[in-house]
């Protein structure tokens, strides 16, 4: 079956860690991206990536960071720069280097900093 | 001023009603929009969208555009307690390589 998996589903980490998010699909699909979701904020663009080797910051990239070296696979890294990284961590795809707005999400990964 | 605006709720309706979501957005560029819904705890899924002013129904949901009011929103019919969620409003904008979210409408269908 095609789509798109992360992990770990559940992480908690201790103050001054780094941590990485894995993001595999098996859609074929050329962009990938990272979303963060707390309460009452909705989804907020961490990074994203059209092509392999290239990636773009979104909204709140600062505390992050990511690589994109097979088109398959995008992991986050949640460094110990980041202030509040305690969310709900989102990976998706979609068809073709633009979005279309038709975004295919993981499952997510929930992330607590003890 | 956010760039896409939902009433969080939570919006409550019995079982077998209409339930009507509703969502604003600020840029007149905004392109696309989309209705997600996202149960508790799991990941956002795509339901509808709509490209063009007027109404597109798909089953039992109905999208609706206003471009001139820079409002979209989301009808459901025979509501179902299955259709508890929250519904998350996004848009694309001419030149933007992502979609840009609300923050959702909380729908709870009491049976």
């Amino acid at each position: 079956d095609g789509g798109i998996t992360q992990s770990p589903k559940y992480l908690f980490r201790k103050e001054g860690q780094n941590v990485t998010l894995s993001c595999e699909q098996n859609l074929n699909h050329d962009a990938m991206y990272w979303y963060r979701q707390d309460p009452g904020q909705g989804l907020r663009l961490i990074y994203y990536s059209q092509i392999v080797n290239d990636f773009q910051k979104g909204d709140i990239a600062e505390g992050y960071s990511v690589s994109r070296e097979k088109k398959e696979s995008f992991p986050l890294t949640v460094t110990s720069a980041q202030k509040n990284p305690t969310a709900f961590y989102l990976c998706a795809s979609s068809i073709g280097t633009r979005t279309s707005g038709e975004l295919f999400f993981g499952e997510g990964s929930r992330l607590t900093v003890l | 001023q956010k760039e896409v605006e939902q009433n969080s709720g939570p919006l409550s309706v019995p079982e077998g009603a209409i339930a009507s979501l509703n969502c604003t957005y600020s840029d007149r560029g905004s392109q696309s929009f989309f209705w997600y819904r996202q149960y508790s705890g799991k990941s956002p899924e795509l339901i509808m969208f709509i490209y063009s002013n007027g109404d597109k129904e798909d089953g039992r949901f109905t999208a609706q555009l206003n471009k001139a009011s820079q409002y979209v929103s989301l009808l459901i019919r025979d509501s179902q307690p299955s259709d508890s969620a929250t519904y998350l409003c996004a848009v694309t904008k001419e030149g933007a390589n992502n979609l840009f979210f609300g923050t959702g409408t909380r729908l709870t269908v009491i049976p």
